[in-house]
């Protein structure tokens, strides 16, 4: 079974602070994805990872950066958390091959509220 | 531009009637397209996805879509629901083969299935 772990499943911040995600996959899938999920807008990207140091933005990548060192390990940072950050944080990871599309693989997601 | 649509917010079925969840997309070329399902407080979990071939395409937990290509519609449907397929679910559809695999997700659609 493939298993995607995230760092926390709670966290609580305050307005400013640096907060780190972290995500770890134990299928060596080249993809992994950051996403936050809000209620009533679906699934946006954060930012995306096809390699190790390799990352792309995705539709909302603002107030964002991510570390992917280890092609098992994605980290999302918020450099300076903000109140408009609260949310739920989906990290996921698949596949990846030339013009194939698999299914992505999620972790349980951390619910982040900043104050 | 590239959308999915979910046009129903929630789903109200009687346990043992048939289901449809619905979703239309928007998306130039041959997408791909998927089902994703998100019960309460875990992650998602893939349901089903379509590629080529056979417009109905069979899942996990009894699921089934219907590909329809003329009305770019995949709607999820299962013949008997149960209690236990509450739960929110959400359609997700392939950009473009130049965009590293990404996806476009719907807003979900909350499932409610009554005893």
């Amino acid at each position: 079974d493939v298993k995607v772990t995230q760092s926390s499943r709670y966290l609580v911040k305050r307005t400013g602070e640096k907060v780190f995600l972290e995500c770890v996959q134990d299928m060596d899938h080249e993809n992994m994805f950051w996403y936050r999920q809000d209620p009533g807008l679906g699934l946006r990207l954060i930012y995306f990872s096809y390699d190790v140091k390799m990352k792309e933005k995705g539709d909302i990548p603002e107030g964002y950066s991510v570390s992917r060192e280890k092609k098992e390990r994605f980290s999302l940072i918020l450099e300076s958390a903000s109140t408009n950050q609260t949310s739920m944080y989906l990290c996921a990871s698949s596949f990846r091959s030339s013009g194939l599309f698999y299914e992505q693989y999620f972790g349980p997601g951390t619910r982040l509220t900043v104050t | 531009a590239q959308s999915v649509a979910q046009p129903e917010d929630q789903v109200n079925v009687a346990e043992g009637n048939p289901l449809t969840v619905k979703c239309t997309y928007s998306v130039s070329g041959n997408p791909y397209l998927f089902w994703y399902v998100q019960y309460p407080n875990r992650g998602l979990q893939f349901l089903l996805k379509y590629i080529t071939g056979d417009n109905l395409v069979k899942g996990s937990y009894g699921f089934e879509a219907e590909f329809n290509k003329s009305q770019t519609s995949f709607h999820l449907k299962k013949p008997s629901a149960l209690v236990s397929d509450s739960a929110l679910y959400f359609c997700a559809v392939s950009r473009r083969a130049d965009s590293n695999y990404q996806l476009i997700w719907g807003a979900g659609t909350k499932l409610i299935i009554k005893p």
